[in-house]
């Protein structure tokens, strides 16, 4: 079955540390892979987004992820949070249709 | 409003009950996606609607679920003789052009339904 896994469920870190949260998908074909993020009280909003190309893409604020094909990984990265990173993120992918697969997400607390 | 909105932001309803939750999209955008999102999971896919046709409803959960968008632009969610296991958040997304990968979804504050 198709799926989409986060490792973390929770992350506490402080500022200025840097994270690394994994993600890893399950699909046999081509796929096209996203980070999305919800901010306390605001909507799902876009991170970074991958289709094809440069493994490593560049997201808003400050974000990057990579994808390894070999590993079916995508994970995101920021060298260095802020207190205002602090969210729930949440990773997924799209087959060769429209229907985005979401991780069940991971919380991010960053501690000032 | 510039995003997509949905109404009520919060809604409680006894079990047996029906309910209705709408959506508004970004103006003009032509595809209209609703995700339902359990406590502690990701969202996960109901249906899509191109314009006023719904093309895909094979994430509804049970034939309870009804999702309309007739003149293609607001669409309804209706969810008949609620049950508790319906409690979630439901999201409407919308995009600019036809449903694909490379179609940026831009999604809504939700909806949260508890069913008591």
């Amino acid at each position: 079955a198709q799926s989409v896994s986060q490792h973390n469920h929770h992350v506490i870190l402080s500022e200025a540390a840097s994270l690394e949260l994994g993600c890893n998908y399950s699909y046999g074909g081509t796929v096209n892979l996203f980070w999305y993020v919800q901010y306390p009280g605001q909507h799902l909003q876009l991170l970074l987004k991958y289709f094809s190309g440069d493994p490593l893409v560049k997201g808003i604020k400050g974000f990057e992820a990579e994808f390894i094909k070999s590993k079916f990984s995508f994970n995101l990265r920021k060298p260095s949070v802020q207190w205002s990173d602090t969210a729930e993120y949440f990773c997924a992918v799209i087959s060769n249709d429209y229907k985005l697969s979401f991780g069940a997400g991971t919380t991010v607390t960053v501690r000032a | 409003g510039a995003g997509v909105s949905q109404s009520p932001r919060y809604k409680v309803a006894k079990r047996g009950q029906d309910v209705a939750l709408r959506c508004d999209p970004i103006s003009g955008h032509v595809s209209l996606f609703w995700y339902q999102q359990a406590l502690g999971q990701g969202p996960e896919f109901l249906t899509y609607f191109q314009n006023e046709a719904q093309l895909d409803k094979s994430g509804l959960p049970s034939d309870r679920f009804f999702a309309e968008r007739p003149e293609g632009s607001v669409s309804t969610l209706k969810i008949q003789r609620t049950q508790q296991e319906d409690s979630a958040v439901y999201l409407c997304a919308s995009s600019s052009r036809a449903g694909g990968p490379y179609n940026e979804q831009f999604f809504g504050p939700g909806t949260r339904l508890t069913v008591l």
